[in-house]
């Protein structure tokens, strides 16, 4: 079965930018997308397409592919910030999904 | 404003049949694939279906192939989620969630909590 790969944590201090990994055979043909969550919450989409910032989303994230990786990038991460993130994407067919394990951001 | 209410969670014993519902309000509906996502206790996300927006298209995660199956009511605008044989391993929130459309609209529920226990 397919998989996504994520770091199972990142680390920064407020104010430095964290970023955070996805990896995937299919990545280079089928879009990823982020999402946030918090506990006891729903999670929340952040990127989608790659590299698409959803309105109401801060300009702070940002997204970006190359090959089989990709990146989900948050600029100046402020202590909201601290969550876990997970990759999605589909497989080579687009026939079937999966999401990374996902990444814990802690903001030290 | 955008809802999706899931309901139908609860506890069951294992190898017994669940349905899980999802009642969708203030977007259309019948245009959107929807999916389901369960999270286990303290777990990741793990994507479970997914159905057309006609519901003529479904597929599953292998592990619960052939134990669940996915549908649609597009006149109720309800979702929903048979659940046979479960087994302790389907332990989780389970939530409803619309495809991303291409400008980048996404939404959950709030989650319902399947407990597999004897």
């Amino acid at each position: 079965s397919y998989e996504l790969t994520q770091p199972p944590s990142v680390s920064v201090s407020p104010g430095q930018t964290a970023r955070i990994t996805c990896s995937g055979d299919a990545l280079a043909k089928q879009y990823a997308y982020w999402y946030q969550q918090k506990p006891g919450q729903a999670p929340v989409l952040v990127i989608y397409k790659d590299t698409e910032t959803p309105s109401g989303i801060p300009e702070r994230f940002s997204g970006s592919s190359s090959g089989t990786t990709v990146t989900l990038t948050i600029s100046g991460v402020q202590a909201e910030d601290e969550a876990d993130y997970y990759c999605q994407s589909a497989d080579n067919s687009g026939t079937f999904w999966v999401f990374g394990g996902g990444t814990k951001l802690t903001v030290l | 404003q955008v809802q999706l209410v899931e309901s139908g969670g609860g506890v069951v014993q294992p190898g017994r049949s669940l349905r899980l519902s999802c009642a969708a309000s203030g977007f259309a509906f019948s245009s959107s694939g929807m999916f389901w996502v369960r999270q286990a206790p303290g777990k990741g996300l793990e994507w479970v279906a997914v159905i057309s927006y006609d519901g003529s298209n479904q597929n599953y995660a292998d592990s619960v192939k052939g134990r669940f199956t996915i549908s649609r009511d597009n006149s109720k605008n309800t979702l929903y989620l048979q659940m046979n044989s479960l087994r302790a391993e389907d332990t989780a929130v389970y939530y409803c969630e619309t495809a991303v459309t291409t400008q980048g609209k996404n939404y959950w529920g709030q989650g319902t909590l399947v407990t597999v226990s004897s």
